[in-house]
């Protein structure tokens, strides 16, 4: 199976600043004959359901916010909130996608500062 | 836009069983695959498995083998989850998401079914 790391567990970030959240994969999540990395980012807000923000590593969905980005290849990952709203306080999860069984990592928490 | 309807929460006993569904509104299942989540209090995400309805074709994660089991109804455009020889710690909040055409990202989740195990 491949373990996913994340890392901060907790991420306490000042309005408008930057907040960086790391992900690590145990074994690459590119897959080499179409050069796309199997990683998705979700957002759970408190109480809610996950949301889908990333995919392919570094696609935002649509409607999604674009100081959201998603950026890294092979085992590491890094998803970027480039100005902090209130409204982005939540759990963030990496996820991959490229083998069976499909893992996620233990999960961010981003909170205000 | 598809939206994914999830069964209400449930209560049940150490060894018993449980079944969630999951109905897709607004479109049908087409060839897309649908995944299960589950998400003990306070804990992340973790995957359980997932089914091809068009195909039949169900993939379990080696943790829930031989306990879960996912059945599809087309007519209904509908998924089911069981999950059988409850445990207290199969307390939790079981969701549905549609993977994306394309990846097996999920785009499109229910709103969970929440399952206390109890005696």
């Amino acid at each position: 199976d491949i373990v996913m790391t994340q890392s901060p567990d907790s991420l306490p970030v000042s309005l408008g600043e930057r907040a960086t959240i790391n992900c690590k994969s145990s074994q690459t999540v590119l897959y080499s004959s179409n050069n796309r990395n199997y990683l998705a980012w979700y957002q759970q807000k408190p109480g809610q359901v996950p949301k889908l923000l990333i995919y392919w590593a570094s696609t935002r969905e649509s409607g999604v916010p674009d100081r959201f980005s998603g950026s890294g290849s092979g085992t590491d990952f890094t998803l970027t909130i480039s100005s902090l709203q209130a409204e982005d306080v939540a759990v963030y999860y990496c996820q991959q996608y490229l083998s069976i069984p499909l893992t996620f990592g233990g999960g961010t928490k981003v909170e205000i500062k | 836009q598809v939206q994914l309807g999830q069964s209400g929460a449930e209560v049940k006993k150490p060894g018993s069983s449980m079944k969630v569904s999951c109905q897709a509104s607004g479109g049908t299942f087409g060839d897309f695959a649908f995944s299960w989540m589950r998400q003990a209090p306070g804990q992340g995400l973790e995957w359980m498995g997932g089914i091809i309805p068009l195909f039949g074709t169900r993939t379990y994660a080696q943790k829930f083998q031989g306990r879960v089991t996912f059945t599809a109804d087309d007519s209904t455009n509908t998924v089911y989850m069981e999950l059988s020889r409850l445990r207290y710690e199969d307390t939790a909040v079981y969701y549905c998401a549609r993977q994306a055409d394309g990846g097996a990202y999920m785009d499109v989740w229910g709103k969970g079914t929440t399952v206390t195990v109890s005696s």
